[in-house]
């Protein structure tokens, strides 16, 4: 199994710029989810997928959209990015049940700089 | 809402010191995990313990132990006898209910110095 994979590893974007940040896992968890890593921050919860069809919003999703067409992709697309959004985004999954029991499994992270 | 503080943000220390990595969490809910991640100077992140809030028994793997208090909200993480490879970033997490969200410390900082 390859796990959880991350496309790029790094880019460097305009403002104003879109682009996708790609996500894939290949474990069959139902569960998906974003973050962004900033100095002193922590990992932020951005949007998240408990299958597919189905996304909800986290602690900081502006600027920010998602979709899940399927079980194993979970694309975060930046509309028009911004300096703000320079950071280190890591997409995990994981199994789901219904009570937030499973560890989550994270990719290597994609390093964003905006200018 | 949930939170998770991690007052430590940076400790150093010297190699086969012992270290203590204090974690105090908030939640109303009655069922709810904790977990330990380390991030080392590569990048990923590595999942190290998960513990559910009815399960109170001290773990120690190896080198690595935590102490969980629900009297006091905390998880805390001890590393015996440090060595350079534990130099990382640790978080500490929450997790509750179906939508799986993981609320997260800001992390610390750990220097194991040779």
């Amino acid at each position: 199994n390859a796990g959880v994979t991350q496309t790029p590893k790094f880019q460097v974007l305009k403002t104003g710029q879109s682009m996708t940040l790609q996500c894939a896992q290949d474990m069959n968890h139902e569960y998906m989810s974003w973050y962004r890593q900033d100095p002193g921050m922590g990992l932020r919860l951005i949007h998240y997928s408990v299958g597919a069809g189905i996304t909800d919003q986290g602690e900081v999703p502006n600027g920010y959209n998602v979709s899940r067409s399927t079980t194993e992709d979970f694309p975060l697309r930046l509309l028009s990015a911004a300096p703000s959004q320079t950071s280190v985004y890591f997409c995990a999954s994981s199994p789901s049940d219904r009570l937030g029991s499973y560890e989550q499994y994270f990719g290597p992270g994609t390093r964003l700089t905006v200018t | 809402a949930q939170k998770v503080t991690q007052a430590q943000t940076e400790i150093s220390v010297v190699e086969k010191e012992d270290v203590t990595l204090d974690c105090v969490y908030e939640t109303r809910d009655t069922t709810y995990y904790l977990f330990w991640y380390k991030q080392p100077p590569s990048g990923e992140l590595v999942f190290l313990i998960r513990r559910n809030s009815f399960d109170e028994q001290n773990e120690i793997s190896g080198r690595y132990s935590w102490n969980f208090q629900k009297s006091t909200s905390s998880f805390n993480f001890t590393i015996t006898a440090s060595q350079v490879v534990d130099s990382a970033v640790y978080f500490c997490a929450h997790s509750t209910g179906a939508n799986s969200k993981l609320t997260f410390g800001k992390g610390i900082t750990l220097s194991v110095r040779p």
